[in-house]
């Protein structure tokens, strides 16, 4: 069984550019989310992917965005990176059983995100 | 502001100490998760606790859900240096989790 895999491990980027983050999901999990953790943080919900369709998302701005592909598989993009965005980006898979089954999250490593 | 807050932020204690970490929140969960994070690490799942005044327990570690759903506690016997490292609760609701801000733990030989 292939656990959550993320990539890159570390970026650093310009204020003002964009980012694009990977995730591969864990085998046999249909559902995908992000979060974004600020140093000695817990980690903030930024938005969930069920089926190739965002499923919930946290108090983040629309220049946040994300993908889901047939395989589960996600894509993050930041756009016009501010210096606050430097982070941990976690990325977590699980498998959607309904919402009266208690929700269990796998986490890959993270990307750390720096914007000079 | 944090729906989760937890307590203490930051823990040391020497190697062989018993310790408690709290998780609290006016809210209520269909289910708690803790979670340990590792530096440069993602969070990875400890135990999830449904059932309002469950108590589970994996070797050292027990967790306890308090009997309304909104409170939950990690108590560690005999703490080792193994043990250091961020302690997060997470609550679900539906298919959402809200994490709490963190314990991080230091455990010196």
């Amino acid at each position: 069984e292939t656990g959550v895999t993320q990539s890159p491990t570390h970026l650093i980027k310009t204020r003002g550019q964009q980012v694009t983050l990977r995730c591969s999901s864990q085998s046999g999990h249909n559902t995908v989310s992000w979060y974004q953790q600020a140093l000695g943080q817990g980690p903030q919900f930024i938005f969930q992917y069920y089926r190739e369709e965002e499923n919930g998302r946290g108090n983040f701005p629309p220049r946040f965005s994300g993908l889901q592909f047939p395989n589960y598989s996600s894509e993050l993009n930041v756009n016009a990176l501010e210096l606050d965005d430097s982070a941990l980006y976690l990325c977590a898979s699980s498998l959607q059983r309904g919402l009266a089954a208690p929700y269990e999250q796998y986490f890959g490593p993270g990307t750390r995100l720096t914007v000079t | 502001t944090q729906l989760l807050e937890q307590s203490p932020q930051f823990l040391s204690i020497q190697e062989g100490e018993n310790l408690t970490v709290y998780c609290n929140s006016s809210s209520v969960f269909s289910s708690l998760q803790w979670y340990r994070q590792e530096p440069g690490e993602g969070p990875v799942l400890l135990v999830t606790v449904v059932t309002g005044g469950e108590v589970k327990k994996l070797k050292r570690l027990t967790f306890q859900f308090g009997d309304a759903r909104k409170d939950s506690s990690l108590h560690i016997t005999a703490a080792q240096p193994g043990d250091t490292g961020l302690y997060l609760c997470a609550g679900g609701k539906g298919n959402m989790l809200t994490f709490g801000g963190g314990t991080r733990l230091m455990v010196k030989p």
